[in-house]
């Protein structure tokens, strides 16, 4: 059964207080991996997408990076603006589906402080 | 980006009754999704339509139905509403090809009470 799984849950930082968030995955063949911010009210928002080992995303102070197992979501000198919660998300490989079906992950509830 | 309106954005309702929640997208995609998201439990998928003709449930489609009036329009039904599917309810549209993810509305704050 595929699985994803996000830590920690919550996350405390101060403003310009480096951190990374972890998405580890059990899935038969990952087609994609999926970074989404959510805000309080909104619906989940984009930021990137990795597909393979090895690959790396950066917008801002965020950078996203592929393993095997896991990826991680490193944010670099956080501002308050960058508190929200960050999903991870996976579409498994599968010859019957497409990049349709996602696994989504419970969350990390980043909140910076000043 | 995709254009999602989702109505309405906040229901309260008593057990028992039948609801309706509505999407609508401008950007032209295929391919429509309704996920449900409980504290802790992260989105699950309820029911995707891949086109007009093409519905299939999800994971946790008992107790839902879903219509698909036209490529445009995708709606989520609770035919009898249980205070369990209180929940965060989204929609999305988009996944048809490599590098197109999928892109959501704001949500429906749904309680049953």
């Amino acid at each position: 059964e595929d699985q994803v799984t996000q830590s920690p849950e919550a996350l405390r930082l101060q403003e310009g207080e480096s951190s990374s968030l972890n998405c580890s995955y059990t899935v038969s063949g990952l087609r994609g991996l999926f970074w989404y911010r959510q805000d309080p009210g909104k619906g989940p928002e984009f930021l990137f997408t990795l597909y393979s080992a090895g690959e790396e995303k950066e917008k801002e102070r965020l950078k996203a990076t592929l393993t095997k197992k896991e990826s991680f979501l490193h944010i670099t000198a956080p501002k308050p603006e960058d508190s929200a919660t960050y999903l991870c998300a996976v579409s498994p490989l599968r010859a019957t589906d497409s990049w349709g079906k996602l696994q989504f992950g419970a969350g990390t509830q980043v909140v910076v402080t000043p | 980006d995709a254009d999602v309106t989702q109505t309405p954005r906040n229901r309260i309702t008593k057990t028992g009754k039948r609801i309706m929640l509505e999407c609508s997208q401008t950007k032209g995609h295929d391919r429509m999704y309704w996920y449900r998201q409980d504290p802790g439990l992260g989105l699950r998928l309820i029911y995707y339509s891949f086109d007009v003709k093409d519905i299939n449930k999800g994971e946790i489609s008992d107790g839902y139905s879903v219509s698909r009036q036209a490529q445009a329009k995708f709606s989520l039904s609770l035919e009898s509403a249980i205070p369990n599917q209180t929940a965060l309810y989204f929609c999305a549209v988009g996944g048809e090809w490599d590098n197109q993810p999928q892109h959501f509305g704001d949500g429906t704050r749904l309680s049953i009470l």
